[in-house]
């Protein structure tokens, strides 16, 4: 059974930088992408970026300036950057894995539902 | 990038009823939709995935529909454990990947 633990700081200043980091356990790490997604208080989901076991990233381009994802392969973890944090980037965050396959229309880019998703760690900035 | 509306954003229901939520997408996104279910304080759970195949282990009351633009998750007889968040994903265009809003069910 695959399972995603995830941690890292819970309360932030604003100008730091969060670091957030997921370890799988059960399961591939190869094979698929990894997530973060966001849900501030009482809002919707937000997309921040994905990885791979290779290390190939993208990032939401609303938050890319500011996000740096990395792989630890040899510990099957992922880990999330988000630098100069203010009040907005008060949020759950989650770490997710994509079930991953490639379609026929766009052969180089991955497409992803999430299936797995870690226990989320709420992130709060405040002064 | 995608936008997702979904709709609606909440509503009130009792055990037994038949509930349908609706997601709308601002292109064709053929098939690629997946639903989740959320409840406080739990990350969402996936529920259905390629717009309308069940994933394991999910009651067969819950059904989904759709394709292009159009899309429906339906609850054919509601149960207690189904009051929670409801949220859709297109996986179609992953810069960047998108969520509707979400449609809060609650008890009448």
């Amino acid at each position: 059974q695959v399972q995603l633990q995830q941690w890292g700081a819970g309360l932030l200043k604003p100008s730091e930088t969060l670091s957030l980091t997921c370890a799988v356990y059960g399961g591939s790490f190869s094979g698929y992408y990894w997530s973060w997604i966001r849900q501030p208080p009482g809002k919707g989901l937000e997309w921040i970026g994905e990885i791979n076991h290779s290390g190939s990233t993208n990032y939401n381009p609303s938050l890319k300036s500011r996000v740096t994802i990395s792989v630890d392969t040899s510990k099957n973890q992922f880990s999330l950057k988000l630098s100069s944090v203010t009040a907005a980037d008060t949020a759950v965050y989650y770490c997710a894995r994509g079930y991953t396959f490639y379609i026929a229309a766009r052969p180089r880019f991955p497409v992803y539902y999430f299936d797995y998703w870690g226990q989320g760690t709420l992130v709060t900035v405040s002064s | 990038a995608i936008r997702i509306t979904q709709s609606p954003s909440s509503l009130s229901a009792s055990t037994g009823d038949r509930v349908t939520i609706t997601c709308r997408a601002s292109q064709g996104i053929s098939s690629y939709l997946a639903w989740y279910q959320q409840k406080p304080g739990k990350a969402p759970k996936l529920l259905i995935y390629a717009a309308s195949t069940l994933q394991s282990g999910v009651p067969s009351r819950f059904s989904g529909s759709g394709s292009g633009t159009d899309f429906t998750l339906t609850i054919s007889c509601l149960q207690s454990e189904d009051f929670a968040t409801y949220y859709c994903q297109q996986y179609y265009s992953y810069l960047p990947l998108t969520f509707g809003g979400g449609t809060k069910v609650e008890i009448k």
